[in-house]
């Protein structure tokens, strides 16, 4: 049964700081790998999808890369902005998405 | 614009009155699947669809009853809502494209039993 496991749980960081967010699974024949956004209370904001074929994808200030070998994706933020303060997810699936419990990320300005 | 809408919002019912969430999605999916959220568990999901008429149980199914008549709804009821179905919903919709499951989500649904 896939699991999905991100650390750290919390992170804060002084504004402008470059920072990585780490997701493990465990079954390494996944198809793609999904990083959301999740402001307090709210929906879930897609930022990067990784396809099964691929091992990174960039948007603006956000990298995200993808090793099956070794289970794991990396969210990168550069210059990261008190707006980027939210949880951060990562999920895994088809048509069963598994998620991870995900970062709450502060950025203080 | 792609997107999947979830109706209502927010929503505050009373223990055992019969209720509705609806989802729909407009990009001709094939998968459609159901969520809920609750702090220290995560998401979890409740049921599944991979294609209309057919539905299946996900991790948390009890207490709640789905349907796909039609390709782009899949309503969640909750035929006699109890307090522990106090939750944030999501529901989701993909498809596989040459590879390509991109999920695409709702905004959510928050669910109070009183």
């Amino acid at each position: 049964k896939q699991e999905v496991t991100q650390i750290p749980a919390a992170l804060s960081v002084p504004e402008g700081e470059n920072l990585v967010l780490n997701c493990s699974f465990t079954d390494s024949a996944i198809y793609n790998l999904q990083w959301f956004r999740q402001d307090p209370g709210k929906g879930l904001t897609s930022l990067l999808l990784i396809q099964s074929s691929q091992r990174e994808q960039t948007s603006g200030r956000l990298n995200a890369s993808l090793d099956k070998s070794s289970g794991r994706s990396t969210l990168y933020i550069a210059a990261s902005q008190p707006g980027d303060s939210a949880t951060y997810l990562c999920c895994s699936g088809t048509y069963k998405y598994i998620f991870g419990t995900g970062t709450r990320l502060k950025v203080l300005a | 614009e792609a997107q999947v809408t979830q109706n209502p919002r927010y929503l505050i019912t009373v223990t055992g009155k019969k209720l509705t969430v609806t989802c729909s999605q407009n990009m001709n999916h094939e998968y459609m699947s159901w969520y809920r959220q609750d702090p220290g568990l995560g998401l979890r999901q409740i049921y599944y669809s991979m294609n209309v008429e057919v539905t299946d149980k996900g991790d948390v199914p009890e207490g709640y009853k789905v349907s796909r008549k039609e390709k782009r709804n899949f309503p969640l009821i909750l035929e006699s809502p109890s307090p522990n179905q106090t939750s944030l919903y999501f529901c989701a919709s993909s498809s596989w494209d040459s590879g390509n499951t991109e999920a695409f989500f709702g905004q959510g649904t928050r669910l109070t039993v009183v």
